[in-house]
């Protein structure tokens, strides 16, 4: 599985208060994604990163933010959490399913982290 | 942002051949299409992936026909394992430019 690790895999918090997910892989993959899954809408991009320090928002971001400050790391922050950020967050890295085609990258996921704000 | 369509669910009996199709009207000249399954509490696993024509690999087939406006991933002789939610993702990941369609849940049974 690509060496993705997700923590905490569960966390229950309330409105406000700020909530912070990890994804830590041992891969040395340059590209590294968060995503957001909830039901009726599949996995929704919030933010990824094409190297240290280097980031960029997708189309689900606001109340979202991200660091990157070594390959190996990529947290998600929620600065103040809301009951419509209860979710399950997925990171993933990419990498080439054919040898190095452009474009032809493929997503591998960690397990995830459930997150409930009450 | 290329918008994809797939069907709610599909149910199937063990030993046939299933067709999920997805629709993408307005995918790019770049994007590529990816299939992936998921199993309750794990995340999405990649199956196959095409650009056009047909593509196969040990566990399903894709179908992309010449506008590239859909695809159709094919799972040839399904067993009870392979019930799961199926999804398209059509785009380029690496440049955040890519959007999953909801997913298709497909149950085979016995």
């Amino acid at each position: 599985d690509a060496g993705i690790t997700q923590s905490p895999r569960h966390k229950v918090t309330e409105t406000g208060t700020p909530v912070t997910l990890r994804c830590h892989q041992t891969e040395n993959h340059r590209y590294m994604y968060w995503y957001r899954q909830d039901p009726g809408h599949g996995l929704r991009l919030i933010h990824y990163s094409y190297g240290v320090k280097d980031t960029d928002k997708g189309e689900v971001s606001d109340g979202y933010s991200v660091s990157r400050s070594k390959t190996e790391d990529f947290l998600l922050t929620l600065e103040s959490a809301t009951s419509s950020q209860t979710s399950v967050y997925f990171c993933a890295i990419s990498e080439s399913a054919s040898g190095g085609a452009s474009g032809a990258n493929v997503l591998t996921f960690g397990a995830g982290s459930r997150l409930t704000v009450l | 942002l290329a918008k994809t369509t797939q069907p709610i669910s599909m149910d199937s009996y063990e030993g046939q051949e299933v067709n999920i199709t997805c629709s993408h009207n307005n995918i790019a000249t770049n994007d590529y299409i990816t299939w992936y399954q998921q199993f309750p509490s794990q995340g999405p696993r990649f199956i196959i992936q095409g650009y056009k024509t047909k593509v196969t690999n040990e566990v399903a087939s894709l179908f992309i026909p010449a506008d590239r406006k859909s695809s159709t991933l094919s799972l040839p002789r399904v067993s009870l394992s392979d019930t799961a939610v199926y999804y398209c993702l059509v785009g380029v990941p690496n440049a955040g430019k890519s959007t999953f369609g909801d997913g298709t849940t497909l149950t085979v049974k016995p």
